[in-house]
């Protein structure tokens, strides 16, 4: 099946760093891709949404400029948390699907990031 | 906002089949049903989509009422392996819609 892979799958950094998660399809092309996340105990949410080579459109409540995302080739997008404070250790999950149809979005196994 | 709605948490049994139910009555005509389980620490795992007819693959089969105001999914013979939050999902917005989660079912396969 369809391989989604996230990288890094475990970070902690210093409060005030900014952190790149990459994501990568592995097997399909990727026209659009997903960031989400998630806290303890709830559901996923979705932050963003991002089509090759077009800016991301985000969910309501996410800031742009907090969370950038790049989305320049059809097997990578990148999620960069921009001065990172520890209200943003969360985990992050990216999605990727390809415009064919009603083919099923593939998730990574998600990034946990903890800001001390 | 989901537009599923689930049972909280369900047991079965480890051998036996789980049935998990989902009722989605304000499906439109043209949007699919999606199952996709989590496990615990783990992205969310793809299961099975439909849209009227019913659905079966290696993992699980997918039961739709005709009216396709609910659906159910059925892991046919449960492990402990598959004790997860399995998520039903109907997408918003057309074949390019997103997906949004809602709370799923927690299911817990016991010996």
């Amino acid at each position: 099946g369809a391989v989604v892979s996230q990288h890094p799958s475990w970070v902690i950094c210093k409060s005030g760093t900014s952190v790149k998660i990459e994501c990568r399809s592995l097997d399909f092309q990727a026209t659009t891709m997903f960031w989400y996340r998630q806290f303890p105990k709830q559901s996923l949410m979705l932050m963003a949404t991002s089509n090759e080579g077009s800016k991301a459109t985000y969910e309501q409540g996410v800031e742009k400029d907090k969370f950038l995302i790049n989305h320049a080739s059809l097997t990578l997008s990148t999620l960069t948390v921009t001065s990172a404070h520890p209200e943003d250790s969360s985990f992050y999950i990216c999605s990727a699907r390809t415009r064919v149809g009603n083919q099923p979005q593939h998730f990574g196994d998600g990034t946990r990031l903890s800001i001390l | 906002d989901a537009k599923t709605t689930q049972p909280t948490s369900m047991d079965c049994a480890e051998g036996r089949a789980a049935n998990l139910p989902c009722n989605h009555s304000t499906i439109s005509g043209n949007e699919y049903v999606y199952w996709y389980r989590q496990i615990h620490s783990q992205g969310p795992q793809y299961i099975i989509h439909g849209l009227k007819n019913n659905e079966t693959n290696e993992m699980a089969s997918l039961i739709i009422t005709e009216d396709r105001k609910s659906s159910t999914l059925i892991l046919p013979h449960a492990t402990l392996r598959d004790t997860a939050v399995y998520y039903c999902i109907v997408r918003v917005g057309g074949s390019q819609g997103n997906l949004i989660f809602g709370k799923g079912t927690k299911l817990s396969v016991k010996p």
